[in-house]
């Protein structure tokens, strides 16, 4: 089964912009899950849908924002970037109906705002 | 809410040691505890999960962690490190029931020395 996959790897953007983030989970999966890694705050909690309705939400400002498919992909979006938001950007999916609670993690997006 | 507290934020140990990745946890219900281990450029990987039972927990790649409920801790251990264990290694939380939602603690950098 492929794993979690995550576009693109890498992206670099302007104070301003904003920027849409892609994950696709593992097949029959139906919950993902999005993080944001950075040095000072480590891993935090930023959201998480489940059959294209978000269930769980971080405490982070209304400038971030994601959504599900009916194919369970998911995107997440920041506009309006501050410098304060290059981070690694981790997505997460687990079956998500009674399972057991293991995420399973893609490889991220390295976000730069310069 | 829950919280975690790794005591450790780098562990430097020689190979063929043993070592012990230190993670407190608290919360006012009841849990899921987990220990992902993160390779550089790399996204996480779960090593093993407590989720009931036995409280004594082996994982992937001879780690193993043991739930101690009445010291709240969920400590990771491994009898004999390998160079190939060099990593940043995250113990994390989640309610029982909202699985989906993590709580990380602030990792722990193990570095193995030849």
């Amino acid at each position: 089964k492929a794993g979690v996959t995550q576009t693109p790897r890498y992206l670099i953007k302007t104070r301003g912009q904003q920027v849409t983030l892609s994950c696709s989970p593992i097949s029959g999966h139906r919950s993902v899950s999005w993080y944001q890694q950075t040095p000072g705050q480590g891993l935090q909690f930023l959201f998480e849908y489940f059959s294209e309705t978000q269930r769980n939400k971080g405490n982070f400002p209304g400038r971030f924002s994601g959504r599900q498919f009916s194919n369970s992909r998911s995107e997440m979006n920041v506009s309006t970037l501050e410098l304060g938001d290059s981070a690694l950007y981790l997505c997460a999916s687990s079956p998500g109906v009674m399972e057991r609670g293991e995420q399973y993690f893609g490889p991220g997006t390295r976000l730069t705002v310069t | 809410a829950q919280s975690v507290t790794q005591l450790d934020s780098q562990v430097p140990v020689f190979e063929e040691a043993p070592v012990e990745l230190r993670c407190n946890y608290s919360s006012s219900v009841s849990v899921y505890l987990f220990w992902y281990v993160q390779y550089p450029n790399q996204g996480l990987q779960l090593l093993l999960k407590y989720l009931s039972g036995s409280t004594l927990v082996k994982g992937i790649n001879g780690f193993e962690a043991e739930f101690n409920k009445s010291q709240t801790s969920f400590h990771l251990r491994k009898p004999s490190v390998h160079i190939s264990d060099t990593a940043e290694y995250f113990c994390a939380v989640t309610r029982t029931g909202s699985a989906r939602q993590l709580t990380f603690g602030s990792g722990t950098q193990l570095t193995v020395l030849p």
